[in-house]
Order: structure tokens, then sequence, then C-alpha cells
């Protein structure tokens, strides 16, 4: 059975202080890991996609990297914009189905 | 605005009642999705729709049935609702590939009490 971990469960930080939310996966034959921002009161929303080990994606002070068994989400000078709860997901098999993590809630203060 | 357009965004039921919960997108996508998303739970596959036609048992579909009445929509129905129902739905779609994962609704918030 597919599993997703994501750490820490909620995160607080300062303006401007850069960290790394963890997503770690136990898998059998990954095709794809997804990230996602959720909004208080809305849908998931699409970050990245990362297909295989040693694969980086960047998008503003967002960037996700992947090894063989965990993929990080590395943000750097975060504002208060950017508090949200961050969702990881794995496509595995033959089918179309993602498997979410629990997801990671941060804050960030001003 | 292209998206998944998930109706009613509120529902408060009493125990027993039954709905629908509508979804539609408009993205020609193949495949659709129903969560429930709970506090600590996380977003959990309640059934999916490989194409239309075709629906199958995600990991929590006691309770509920489904309809993909076109390729457009795929709809989820309680037929006697019960307080452990009571969550936040999401309905999603996908081309069906790896790429850009799943689209989601704004989500349906129900209280069944």
């Amino acid at each position: 059975e597919d599993q997703v971990t994501q750490s820490p469960e909620a995160l607080r930080l300062q303006e401007g202080e850069s960290s790394s939310l963890n997503c770690s996966y136990t898998v059998s034959g990954l095709r794809g890991l997804f990230w996602y921002r959720q909004d208080p009161g809305k849908g998931p929303e699409f970050l990245f996609t990362l297909y295989s080990a040693g694969e980086e994606k960047e998008k503003e002070r967002l960037k996700a990297t992947l090894t063989k068994k965990e993929s990080f989400l590395h943000i750097t000078a975060p504002k208060p914009e950017d508090s949200a709860t961050y969702l990881c997901a794995v496509l595995t098999g033959a089918n179309s189905k993602l498997t979410f993590g629990k997801g990671i809630t941060l804050s960030v203060r001003p | 605005n292209a998206g998944v357009t998930q109706t009613p965004k509120f529902q408060v039921l009493k125990t027993g009642q039954s709905m629908t919960l509508q979804c539609a997108q408009d993205m020609n996508h193949n495949s659709m999705y129903w969560y429930r998303q709970d506090p600590g739970m996380g977003l959990r596959l309640i059934y999916y729709s490989a194409s239309e036609g075709t629906t199958d048992k995600g990991e929590v579909p006691n309770g509920y049935n489904v309809s993909r009445l076109n390729k457009r929509e795929f709809s989820l129905r309680l037929e006697s609702a019960a307080p452990s129902q009571t969550s936040v739905y999401f309905c999603a779609s996908s081309e069906g590939v790896p790429g850009k994962g799943y689209t989601f609704g704004s989500g349906t918030r129900l209280t069944v009490v």
C-alpha cells in the first residue's frame, strides 16, 4: 500500500526565514510526485510535478526536489502570503489515482 | 473561467436524509474524482471515474454512490446521511496521465446533525 508522510504537521516562520517541508513516501513504481497549495476554504492548487530522483523545479520562492525516498519543498525568504497548507501526493500504478499526505500548515509572520 | 464547479458550497443535513453533490468540469478531462477532507486525515479518495461510463471505489466508499452522467459531470450521492459523513468534499478532474495532476473544485462543506 502506498504511504505518504509529511513533516512537520505545522510550521511557523518569521518573514524571511527560509525552511523546508518534507514529504517521504513508500510506494511501488512512482510515476510522479505532486505538490499542491491549499488556502483556507478553497480546493488544492497545483504547484509542481516531479518525475525522477534528482529533478528540481522552481516557482518564485518555492523549489521542489526529489530523491528516491522523499521530496522537499524549500521556501526561500517566505512572505506572509505564503501561509497555506502544502500537500504532497504520489501517483503510482497504471491508473491515475493520487494518494495524498496529510499536509503541512505553514504560517509566516510579518 | 475553465475549471471544476461544485454545488452546493454548503449544506446541512439531518441524519438519515439524502442528497446529491454535483460536479462539472469544462476542460474535457477524462478522469474525475471525489475526495473527502477531514482534520488530521488529509484527502481520502471516495470514488473515481477513469473515463466516461466507468466508476471505481476508492479508499472510503461506504455510504456513498456515484454517477458519471457524461464526460463533464460526476455526482456523489449520500443515500442516508450519518454524522460521520460531516466533512468537506472535493471533486477533481484530470487528463488521466501524469502532468499537472488534478484540478480541484472549491469544495462542499457538509454538516450532518
